[in-house]
């Protein structure tokens, strides 16, 4: 059984500042995807960051960029110089490598951010 | 293009109505995804399509239908709904596992239902 954990239901972060939003996950499968995903509230969920279980390196994508700690089990997102709207719902989300692909979800964290 | 694309974006039906929502992908993936989701709740895996085969069926009531036409289509059918259907449903879809190895998922906007 797979699982994605985010244990921070909303943040605040001032303009321009930096933000860090925690996931965890659990999964026996050796090979895996970790993916961040925002969501505002048109619904539509955007594809950010993604890295993979045997990436060297720390995935980065302009503001974006992913701490991946493999032996912690935990992916951050980690925005700077937030703007005001990057203010959404982020979800934290996990694919396992083998067979058919499933996308499962963490609870999300809603980011505030405040001019 | 990058795209996929959901019809309707809103949605109004009775119990007794059959109704059905659509989605296309033109990105040639191989692997489509319906996704249910409830107010202030993560997205929760209903289907998954495989190369228009259903692969994995996340144990959903038989009043929803889904249908792979083609690699572009992908329908979910709804027939006999309760007011706790309520909620937005979000197609998806990826590269199959011989593709390239950043395997995102692309979502549409979603449709929202409201079952009364």
């Amino acid at each position: 059984a797979q699982k994605i954990t985010q244990t921070q239901p909303g943040m605040f972060v001032q303009e321009k500042e930096a933000v860090t939003l925690d996931c965890t996950y659990d999964t026996s499968d050796p090979s895996y995807g970790l993916f961040w995903y925002k969501q505002p509230s048109s619904g539509e969920m955007i594809f950010l960051i993604y890295q993979g279980s045997y990436d060297q390196q720390n995935a980065t994508e302009g503001r974006y960029s992913l701490n991946f700690q493999k032996a912690r089990k935990s992916a951050n997102l980690v925005i700077s110089a937030s703007q005001l709207g990057d203010s959404a719902m982020y979800f934290c989300a996990m694919r396992e490598g083998r067979g058919t692909y499933k996308y499962i979800f963490g609870t999300g964290t809603r980011l505030k951010v405040l001019a | 293009d990058t795209e996929v694309t959901q019809t309707p974006k809103h949605l109004v039906m009775g119990m007794t109505n059959k109704k059905s929502l659509k989605c296309e992908q033109h990105m040639g993936h191989r692997a489509m995804y319906w996704y249910k989701q409830k107010a202030k709740k993560p997205p929760e895996l209903m289907f998954v399509y495989s190369y228009e085969k259903l692969s994995i069926n996340e144990s959903v009531p038989s009043r929803f239908s889904p249908e792979c036409p083609n690699s572009s289509l992908l329908n979910l059918h709804l027939h006999a709904l309760q007011p706790e259907d309520s909620a937005l449903y979000l197609c998806a879809s990826s590269q199959d596992k011989g593709g390239s190895r950043n395997t995102e998922a692309f979502f549409g906007q979603g449709t929202r239902l409201t079952v009364v």
